[in-house]
């Protein structure tokens, strides 16, 4: 069974700070990999979505990471700011269970002004 | 473009009670669509998906049922809302084309059962 694992729980930088945001999965037979946030009481927004074929994906001033062999993806948000305040969850699809995301917990990220 | 839309934004129901969420998306044919639930403290859980109109499949035993009676209408029932069955629950659709498509989420239904 995929488990996903998301460390640290919680997160609190002062703004301009450059972050990663962690996530383990254990069956390394992925599909591919999702990253989303999501602000209190709000629904997900997807950020990036890494294909198992590659090997990052870039989008402002996020970046993520995939290392299947290593069951692990980062998100690296650089130069944060207050706005990046939200929970950050990360998904995978595993190639042979179509249509289900497996979920990590989140990481709650506090950015000071 | 797409959109999706849930509704109620939030829910007060009374243990016993019965409960209808409903789903809708809009711009697209023949989504991929889905029900999750996140509970207190915990991540995102699977509860239904349907690749078509009155295809349901379902991920974990429990207390709710899922309907397509349409396209792009996917509903969340229960006849007897139990305690454990608080929590935010969020649609989401994708498209069809494939497995490397996004997942894109409405804004979710807080529901409190007292």
């Amino acid at each position: 069974k995929q488990e996903v694992t998301q460390i640290p729980a919680a997160l609190s930088v002062p703004e301009g700070e450059n972050l990663v945001l962690n996530c383990s999965f254990t069956d390394s037979a992925i599909y591919n990999l999702q990253w989303f946030r999501q602000d209190p009481g709000k629904g997900l927004t997807s950020l990036l979505l890494i294909q198992s074929s590659q090997r990052e994906q870039t989008s402002g001033r996020l970046n993520a990471s995939l290392d299947k062999s290593s069951g692990r993806s980062t998100l690296y948000i650089a130069a944060s700011q207050p706005g990046d305040s939200a929970t950050y969850l990360c998904a995978v699809i595993l190639r042979y269970n179509f249509n289900k995301f497996y979920f990590g917990s989140g990481t709650k990220l506090n950015v000071k002004p | 473009s797409q959109t999706i839309h849930q509704w109620p934004a939030t829910l007060v129901q009374p243990v016993g009670s019965p409960l209808s969420l409903e789903c809708t998306v809009e711009g697209t044919s023949n989504p991929n669509l889905y029900w999750y639930r996140q509970a207190a403290g915990r991540g995102l859980q699977l509860l239904f998906y349907s690749v078509g109109i009155g295809q349901i499949s379902s991920e974990v035993p429990q207390n709710l049922s899922a309907s397509r009676p349409q396209d792009r209408q996917f509903i969340l029932s229960s006849k007897k809302l139990l305690l454990s069955d608080s929590g935010f629950y969020l649609c989401a659709w994708s498209t069809n084309r494939g497995l490397d498509q996004p997942q894109h989420f409405g804004d979710g239904t807080r529901l409190s059962i007292l």
